[in-house]
């Protein structure tokens, strides 16, 4: 198994460019989340989805869009990139939403210029 | 609202020192998880421990241990006789039982010195 795979591991934006993160797990996992980690603070929940078709919002939704339309994969778009959006995001899965532990990938560092 | 506060930003010790990391958290569920993550320079993000509402078991996993108080709403961690490759942020975490939504602390950064 792979796990949980991120794509791209570095991307460097600038101010107004849109693109998206890609997030694939192979553990057939129900719950997949989206976090960043901005420096000297933990992880804030971005976006979640409980299974295919189903998403909702997390802590700090604005300025980011997800979908999950297969089970595996779960992309994170930025719509419009700001200087505010530079962190390091972590995608991660888990077996069912809450009672299991979350199984992360390897982040992507993005900074917007 | 889920909160979780972990008070202890960084802890700086000796090889060979007992460390105890705080996580004190608030939740209105009656059913809830808690987790223990660590996160080392290299910077992945590792599951350490899971801990429902209704287990107020302790528990000892070699060098580490969780103390987890209800009564308190705690859930500490212990690393025994520390070790240099113990340098890493610790993260505690709650989630819900229903929708999964799982809020973190902000980390405690603890620096092992040979």
């Amino acid at each position: 198994n792979a796990g949980v795979t991120q794509t791209p591991k570095f991307q460097v934006l600038k101010t107004g460019q849109s693109m998206t993160l890609q997030c694939a797990q192979d553990m057939n996992h129900e719950y997949m989340s989206w976090y960043r980690q901005d420096p000297g603070m933990g992880l804030r929940l971005i976006h979640y989805s409980v299974g295919a078709g189903i998403t909702d919002q997390g802590e700090v939704p604005n300025g980011y869009n997800v979908s999950r339309s297969t089970t595996e994969d779960f992309p994170l778009r930025l719509l419009s990139a700001a200087p505010s959006q530079t962190s390091v995001y972590f995608c991660a899965s888990s077996y069912t939403p809450g009672s299991y532990e979350q199984y992360f990938g390897p982040g992507t560092r993005l900074t917007v210029t | 609202a889920q909160k979780v506060t972990q008070a202890q930003t960084e802890i700086s010790v000796v090889e060979k020192e007992d460390v105890t990391l705080d996580c004190v958290y608030e939740t209105r569920d009656t059913t809830y998880y808690l987790f223990w993550y660590k996160q080392p320079p290299s910077g992945e993000l590792v599951f350490l421990i899971r801990r429902n509402s209704f287990d107020e078991q302790n528990e000892i996993s070699g060098r580490y241990s969780w103390n987890f108080q209800k009564s308190t709403s705690s859930f500490n961690f212990t690393i025994t006789a520390s070790q240099v490759v113990d340098s890493a942020v610790y993260f505690c975490a709650l989630s819900d039982g229903n929708a999964g939504k799982s809020t973190f602390g902000d980390g405690t950064t603890l620096t092992v010195k040979p």
